[in-house]
């Protein structure tokens, strides 16, 4: 079973501009997660989404975005590109998020960088 | 509200040598505890997870955890370490709610 796709693996952009970016969970899976990996604030959940509706949502300003298709595949969109936002931005899925119990599965991520 | 902290943030062995990396959580409800691990430009890869079955969780690569309520630990241990064990491991905690919560993680250092 393929494992969990993040596209484009890099990325360079400058500030102002917007980005989106792509994640295709396992198949069979319908929660995706977001994440934003920086060495200065670690692993901080963004948001996730459950059957085309967001479940969740971590301490991030509305800039930070997404959506889930009915297919499962999600983006997440960052608009107005701050220095601050480059990142590791890593996606993660699970059949279901409930409680916690169920295991996500990581993509590779997408590095932003911002200039 | 949950939290969890590592203790370390760089571990630093002997190949051969037993791993230990250490992990406190706090949770107003009964916890989920997980490890990660993340190699050098890699995603994360689940090691184990305890969910309120086993106090002691086996995972792969050897590696096993303790969940102890009283000292609310979840330790990471490794009889013997290799050196592709050397990677950024991650304590994760949920508990009542979808949002989980990692820790700062630690850099395993496996020295020849």
């Amino acid at each position: 079973k393929a494992g969990v796709t993040q596209t484009p693996r890099y990325l360079i952009k400058t500030r102002g501009q917007q980005v989106t970016l792509s994640c295709s969970p396992i198949s069979g899976h319908r929660s995706v997660s977001w994440y934003q990996q920086t060495p200065g604030q670690g692993l901080q959940f963004l948001f996730e989404y459950f059957s085309e509706t967001q479940r969740n949502k971590g301490n991030f300003p509305g800039r930070f975005s997404g959506r889930q298709f009915s297919n499962s595949r999600s983006e997440m969109n960052v608009s107005t590109l701050e220095l601050g936002d480059s990142a590791l931005y890593l996606c993660a899925s699970s059949l279901a998020w409930w409680e916690g119990e169920e295991t996500q599965y990581f993509g590779p991520g997408t590095r932003l960088l911002v200039l | 509200a949950q939290s969890v902290t590592q203790l370390d943030s760089h571990v630093s062995v002997s190949e051969g040598t037993p791993v230990l990396l250490r992990c406190n959580y706090s949770s107003s409800y009964s916890p989920s505890l997980f490890w990660y691990v993340q190699h050098p430009n890699k995603g994360l890869q689940l090691l184990l997870k305890y969910t309120s079955a086993a106090t002691l969780v086996k995972g792969i690569n050897g590696f096993e955890a303790e969940f102890k309520k009283s000292e609310t630990s979840f330790h990471l241990t490794k009889p013997s370490a290799h050196m592709s064990d050397a990677a950024e491991y991650f304590c994760v905690v949920t508990g009542g709610s979808y949002i989980p919560t990692f820790g700062r993680g630690t850099s395993l250092i496996v020295h020849p």
